[in-house]
C-alpha cells in the first residue's frame, strides 16, 4: 500500500479556511485516496473520499492533482470543534478494507 | 439506528493475565475489522472478520485472536498481556461487498486498556 506523508501538527484559527497536503508518491492506479478525522478518545471518522479531480461534500473538500502523487483536504472556517488529527490514507478498499493509517496531522484551531 | 458499539469502556489487567473485548457492528453491517492505537500512534490494523472467518490479518501475534458470530457481532482475545498491549482497540465495521469502489469503515468509541 502506498505510504503517505503529512504534516505531524498544524495551527490555526476560528473562522480560517484550513489545507492539509498530503504526499503519496507511491500512489497505485486502483488506490483511492481517504481522509479521517479522529477526536481524543473517539474512534475515526470518516470525512471524505476521492480518486481524482476534486470532491466536495457537507464537511471538507478533497483536491487530487492529476498525477495524484498528493492530495489536499480543505475545512472552510474551522471551528474550535475541528480541533482533531487527520489522516491522509490511501489504498486499494474494494475488497477489504484494510485501512493502513500513518501518524496524522494534529490540527488545533484557537480562538 | 445504532452505531458501532464496544465493551467494555475500560478494562485494567495486569501482565500475562488474558482479556476479551467485544463489538457489535452498525445496522445493516456484515464486517469486522479489529485496530489497535497506541498513545499518540495511527490505529493499527490488527485483522478484519467476515462471515465467521478471518479474511486479513495485520503484523500482530498469535496471542491476538478473535471470532466473528452469526449476528455479525465479534469478540478480540489477547492472551498473555504485555506491558507494550496497554492501548485504545477500536473495532469498526463495514459493508462487505466485493467490487466496490470505496469501502468506508465506521468505528467505534473504542476500549481502552491498561496492563500493569
Amino acid at each position: 500500500l502506498a505510504k503517505t506523508t503529512q504534516p505531524i501538527s498544524m495551527d490555526s484559527y476560528e473562522g480560517q479556511e484550513v489545507n492539509i497536503t498530503c504526499s503519496h508518491n507511491n500512489i497505485a492506479t486502483n488506490d483511492y485516496i481517504t481522509w479521517y478525522q479522529q477526536f481524543p478518545s473517539q474512534g475515526p471518522r470518516f470525512i471524505i473520499q476521492g480518486y481524482k479531480t476534486k470532491v466536495t461534500n457537507e464537511v471538507a473538500s478533497l483536491f487530487i492533482p492529476a498525477d495524484r502523487k498528493s492530495s489536499t483536504l480543505s475545512l472552510p472556517r474551522v471551528s474550535l470543534s475541528d480541533t482533531a488529527v487527520y489522516y491522509c490514507l490511501v489504498g486499494d478498499y474494494s475488497n477489504t478494507g484494510k485501512l493502513i493509517f500513518g501518524q496524522g496531522t494534529t490540527l488545533q484551531v484557537k480562538p | 439506528d445504532a452505531g458501532v458499539t464496544q465493551s467494555p469502556t475500560h478494562l485494567i489487567k495486569t501482565r500475562g493475565q488474558q482479556v476479551t473485548l467485544r463489538c457489535s457492528p452498525k445496522s445493516g453491517h456484515d464486517t469486522v475489522s479489529w485496530y489497535q492505537q497506541a498513545l499518540g500512534q495511527g490505529p493499527q490494523f490488527i485483522f478484519q472478520y467476515y462471515e465467521e472467518e478471518e479474511r486479513q490479518r495485520g503484523n500482530f501475534p498469535d496471542r491476538f485472536s478473535g471470532h466473528q458470530f452469526p449476528n455479525y457481532s465479534s469478540e478480540l482475545n489477547v492472551n498473555a498481556l504485555l506491558l507494550g498491549d496497554s492501548a485504545l482497540y477500536l473495532c469498526a465495521s463495514s459493508l462487505w461487498t466485493s467490487g466496490r469502489s470505496y469501502n468506508e469503515q465506521f468505528f467505534g468509541p473504542g476500549t481502552r486498556l491498561t496492563v500493569l
